[in-house]
C-alpha cells in the first residue's frame, strides 16, 4: 500500500535560519506531489508542485524553494525564514495517471513556528 | 479561476443527528471534480468523498452523502447519525479536468468547524 511521510511533525526556527521539510512517498511511482500552506483560520494554498523529477511549478511568489531530488522525495525550503512563513505546511500525492482524479493523499503535516 | 465559498464557519451537532454543510463554487469548466475532505484536531487531512460533475448520482460513503446540484453550482455534505469521532474542519475543494497527466491544485474553501456534542 501506498504511504507518505513527511517530517518534522513541529518546528521552531528564529527569524533568518534556513528551512528544509521533507516528504516520501513509498509504494507508487511517479506521483505528482504537492506541497501546501495552511495558514490560522485560512483554508490551503497551494504552495508548490511537481510532475517529476526536478520539474517544479510555483503557483504563489514566495519565500520559499522546493526541489524533486528523487522521484519520491519532495522538499520545501528557505534560506531566511520569515515571521510570515509560520503556519501548517501539508504535503500531498496522487497518481499521476489518475484519470478520472480520485484526489490527492495528504501526509500528517508540519506545524512550524517562526520567532 | 475557481472559488469556492463555504458560507457556515463553525456548525454544531448532536450525538446521532443528522447536519448539512453548505458549499458552493464558482467554475465556467464543464467537467471537474468536487472533494469534501475532513480535517480532526490530528491535522491529518482525509478525504470523505468526491463527487464527479459529469455524473448525476449523488455520491455516498456509508453515513457522509452529498447534494450535488450542478446548474446552482452547489456541493453540500449531509452527515447522518453524527458521532463524536465525527468532529472536525471539514473542507470543500475542487479541481477541474485535466486532460494529461499535468499536475493540478485543488482549491479549497476555508473550512467548516464541525462539533458534535454527547
Amino acid at each position: 500500500s501506498q504511504t507518505i511521510h513527511q517530517w518534522p511533525a513541529t518546528l521552531v526556527q528564529p527569524v533568518g535560519s534556513p528551512l528544509s521539510l521533507e516528504c516520501t512517498v513509498e509504494g507508487t511511482s511517479n506521483p505528482n506531489l504537492y506541497w501546501y500552506r495552511q495558514a490560522a483560520g485560512r483554508g490551503l494554498q497551494l504552495l508548490f508542485y511537481s510532475v517529476g523529477i526536478g520539474q517544479i511549478s510555483s503557483e504563489v511568489p514566495q519565500n520559499l524553494s522546493a526541489s524533486r531530488p528523487q522521484d519520491r522525495q519532495f522538499i520545501l525550503s528557505s534560506k531566511k525564514l520569515l515571521l510570515s512563513d509560520s503556519g501548517f505546511y501539508l504535503c500531498a500525492w496522487e497518481k499521476r495517471d489518475s484519470l478520472p482524479n480520485y484526489g490527492y493523499t495528504f501526509g500528517s503535516g508540519t506545524r512550524l513556528t517562526v520567532v | 479561476a475557481q472559488t469556492v465559498t463555504q458560507s457556515q464557519p463553525e456548525m454544531s451537532v448532536q450525538e446521532a443527528e443528522t447536519v448539512t454543510l453548505s458549499c458552493t463554487y464558482d467554475t465556467s469548466e464543464s467537467n471537474y471534480y468536487l472533494f469534501w475532505y475532513k480535517q480532526p484536531p490530528s491535522r491529518q487531512m482525509i478525504l470523505v468523498i468526491r463527487q464527479e460533475a459529469y455524473k448525476q448520482q449523488n455520491a455516498t460513503e456509508n453515513r457522509f452523502s452529498v447534494n450535488f446540484q450542478k446548474a446552482a453550482k452547489s456541493f453540500s455534505l449531509k452527515i447522518s447519525d453524527s458521532q463524536l469521532g465525527d468532529t472536525a474542519m471539514y473542507f470543500c475543494a475542487f479541481m477541474k479536468h485535466r486532460s494529461s497527466n499535468s499536475g493540478y491544485a485543488l482549491n479549497f474553501g476555508k473550512g467548516t468547524s464541525l462539533l458534535v456534542t454527547p
